[in-house]
């Protein structure tokens, strides 16, 4: 699977949008981008994944850019309680093993 | 709440203890995993089950044994664990088959080893 990079941290405004980037450079075409976030000292919770085009849901939206070699986690409108690691992970299609980096932690501030 | 329930939530043991984590998932998944995550260090997958059968073993001691006897239910056998074992146990499952699925978590089993 891709490797993939982020920020080791990140600050962000309550209310505000945060928007967390990830490069994945040798990213293939038949793998998926995945977000996954832990909340200290909980299991991690899955919130998106996408192959080729944005994605959106109840929790966040997906922004891969056209040539896949990055994409970008967005939180609408952020709260205290989305302080947490989020991490993004490349993987094939199929394949089980879900290889989890440092990801970046996210401190959201009143 | 996920669909995967895992207990105990904390285990103290000793080194020459044998314990046992449990994890059950409500989800209709048939895949299961245990990962390991030690203080400060990303998450280590440990074993896969496909089906009940052990796909993946990434080079475990042995002193940690895994069963899966149903595609609802993982276990994770300890025995003589060492300090170094102390960390947070995570369980996961997931639909297998697909293109793309995703892993449900547990809430983890935080084990100190002393």
């Amino acid at each position: 699977d891709a490797k993939t990079t982020q920020p080791t941290s990140m600050d962000c405004a309550e209310g505000r949008a945060a928007n967390l980037p990830c490069n994945h450079s040798t990213i293939s075409g038949n793998e998926y981008v995945y977000w996954y976030r832990q909340i200290h000292s909980q299991g991690p919770q899955y919130i998106i994944h996408g192959l080729k085009n944005n994605e959106t849901n109840e929790m966040a939206s997906l922004i891969i850019t056209e040539d896949r070699k990055s994409s970008t986690l967005i939180l609408p409108h952020a709260t205290l309680r989305d302080t947490a690691v989020y991490y993004c992970i490349v993987r094939l299609g199929g394949n089980n093993d879900m290889r989890f980096g440092a990801g970046t932690r996210l401190t959201v501030k009143p | 709440e996920t669909g995967v329930t895992q207990t105990p939530r904390h285990l103290v043991m000793g080194m020459t203890n044998k314990k046992s984590l449990k994890c059950e998932q409500h989800l209709g998944h048939n895949a299961m995993y245990w990962y390991k995550q030690s203080a400060k260090k990303p998450l280590e997958l440990m074993f896969v089950y496909n089906f009940k059968e052990q796909t993946e073993n990434n080079s475990v001691p042995s002193r940690f044994s895994p069963e899966c006897p149903n595609s609802s239910h993982l276990f994770l056998h300890l025995h003589t664990l060492q300090p170094e074992d102390s960390a947070l146990y995570l369980c996961a499952s997931s639909q297998r088959g697909g293109a793309a699925y995703e892993q449900y978590f547990g809430p983890g089993t935080r084990l100190t080893v002393t």
